[in-house]
């Protein structure tokens, strides 16, 4: 079956440390999104990607990296630089129509720093 | 520019009762409308989406939305809650301009249902 898989569904971060998080999707989209999301916030923009080789900031991008060196591959280093990363994070992509069809979504990683 | 408010962060409705979720939306040009669902801990759902068709759209789990372009609205609706139904619920709003961040979803609505 297609979809959007995220991993892993929980990571713990030491103070100091970069992560990486993975969003492999095979629904041969061209587009994909980070969001991170917290209590009573909704879901905030991080990064997104129309094609490969190429991405913009959403609103909250500092802190955050990404490549897209493949259609079907959009990972998320949160960095040293973002001082409160704690947070869930959400991988979506999408066709260009997004306007029409709207996201996939896959079912999200859990950040915790210790 | 364009946003969803959505009224009420926590909703709670007795099992069986009605189900009203409510969203109102601010476009410039005419709205594609989406809503979706979320369970702890998992990823978004989509329940249902407003693309310009018919004005009342029927989605999965018994759930269906009406807009009314006149009230700016496209509130969610469910005659009988059921228990699975407790969940996060997101508007998301869109237009027909294909470009990567036109789509603004709101802060959320947290359903409970009271057995």
């Amino acid at each position: 079956d297609g979809g959007i898989t995220q991993s892993p569904k929980y990571l713990f971060r030491k103070e100091g440390q970069n992560v990486t998080l993975s969003c492999e999707q095979n629904l041969n989209h061209d587009a994909m999104y980070w969001y991170r999301q917290d209590p009573g916030q909704g879901l905030r923009l991080i990064y997104y990607s129309q094609i490969v080789n190429d991405f913009q900031k959403g609103d909250i991008a500092e802190g955050y990296s990404v490549s897209r060196e493949k259609k079907e591959s959009f990972p998320l280093t949160v960095t040293s630089a973002q001082k409160n990363p704690t947070a869930f994070y959400l991988c979506a992509s999408s066709s260009l129509q997004v306007s029409i069809y709207g996201y996939t979504f896959g079912s999200g990683t859990r950040l915790t720093v210790v | 520019a364009q946003s969803v408010t959505q009224l009420g962060s926590h909703v709670s409705v007795s099992e069986g009762a009605l189900v009203l979720l409510r969203c109102n939306y601010s476009s410039s040009v005419p709205p594609y409308l989406f809503w979706y669902v979320q369970y702890p801990n998992q990823g978004l759902q989509l329940l249902l989406k407003y693309t310009s068709a018919a004005t009342l759209v029927k989605g999965i789990n018994g759930f269906e939305a009406e807009f009314k372009k006149s009230e700016t609205s496209f509130h969610l609706t469910k005659p009988s809650a059921h228990m699975s139904d407790a969940a996060e619920y997101f508007c998301a709003v869109s237009d027909h301009r294909n470009t990567g961040n036109q789509f603004y979803f709101g802060t959320g609505t947290s359903l409970t249902v009271i057995p």
